[in-house]
């Protein structure tokens, strides 16, 4: 059974720092592109960053490039996105989603974890 | 404002077919797949359609999508009380060079 379970949300003063993980099972890992989605409370669902296979090719939605950065563990099935330079508008619910290509595909999601950005 | 326009809302009777409608640009829904997802409350988004109108396993032939240009469509017939929840489209995007997301539709069953 794939399971996707996403970790590391806390609440963060405004300008702080966070790391997200995302621990994959039940799949090849290394097989698949992954994402982090977020919502923001009573919002629609924004896609933030996803990574190819191998870590070689990298996405960013423009509000986050320059203070995200995604990354993976293939030898421990696990995904990750560290969150610099926090700001009240990146208070949201991440999934972590996996997909068969770049594109929206994503066929498997986490539970998610909440990230509040808030003095 | 999102990239993708749906309908806030949405609402049918029980029995009854729904559509939902999403509407893009040439870089997006014009040159690519779309794809459909059901977020019911308090959970996480379920993929629904892939690839424009192909259903994953599991998904009932109730739910069907369709293109034409740049807009697509999400169809429910014989609408049921748990279909009930947000309906998402997604596409992704030459110009941003990424996945967008429509802005959601709510479906009520009244």
């Amino acid at each position: 059974e794939v399971q996707l379970v996403e970790s590391g949300g806390a609440l963060v003063q405004p300008g702080g720092s966070l790391r997200l993980s995302c621990a994959a099972s039940g799949f090849t890992f290394s097989t698949y592109w992954m994402s982090w989605v977020r919502q923001a409370p009573g919002k629609g669902l924004e896609w933030v960053a996803n990574i190819r296979q191998d870590g070689g090719e990298i996405y960013y939605v423009e509000s986050v490039k320059g203070r995200f950065t995604i990354s993976r563990d293939n030898t421990k099935n696990s995904l990750f996105v560290q969150m610099n330079s926090l700001r009240v508008e990146d208070t949201a619910v991440y999934y972590c989603a996996r997909s068969d290509d770049y594109g929206p595909s994503f066929g498997y999601w986490g539970q998610g974890t909440l990230v509040t950005v808030s003095s | 404002q999102s990239a993708l326009a749906q309908p806030p809302s949405a609402s049918g009777t029980p029995g009854q077919r729904v559509s939902i409608s999403c509407s893009g640009r040439s870089s997006n829904i014009g040159s690519n797949h779309v794809y459909w997802y059901q977020q019911l409350p308090g959970t996480a988004p379920k993929l629904l359609i892939y690839e424009n109108n192909q259903r994953p396993s599991g998904v009932p032939d109730r739910f069907s999508g369709s293109k034409s240009g740049t807009s697509a469509s999400l169809a429910i017939s014989g609408l049921r009380s748990e279909d009930e929840a947000d309906y998402y489209c997604a596409a992704w995007d030459d110009s941003l060079r990424g996945p967008v997301f429509g802005g959601g539709t709510k479906l009520t069953v009244l």
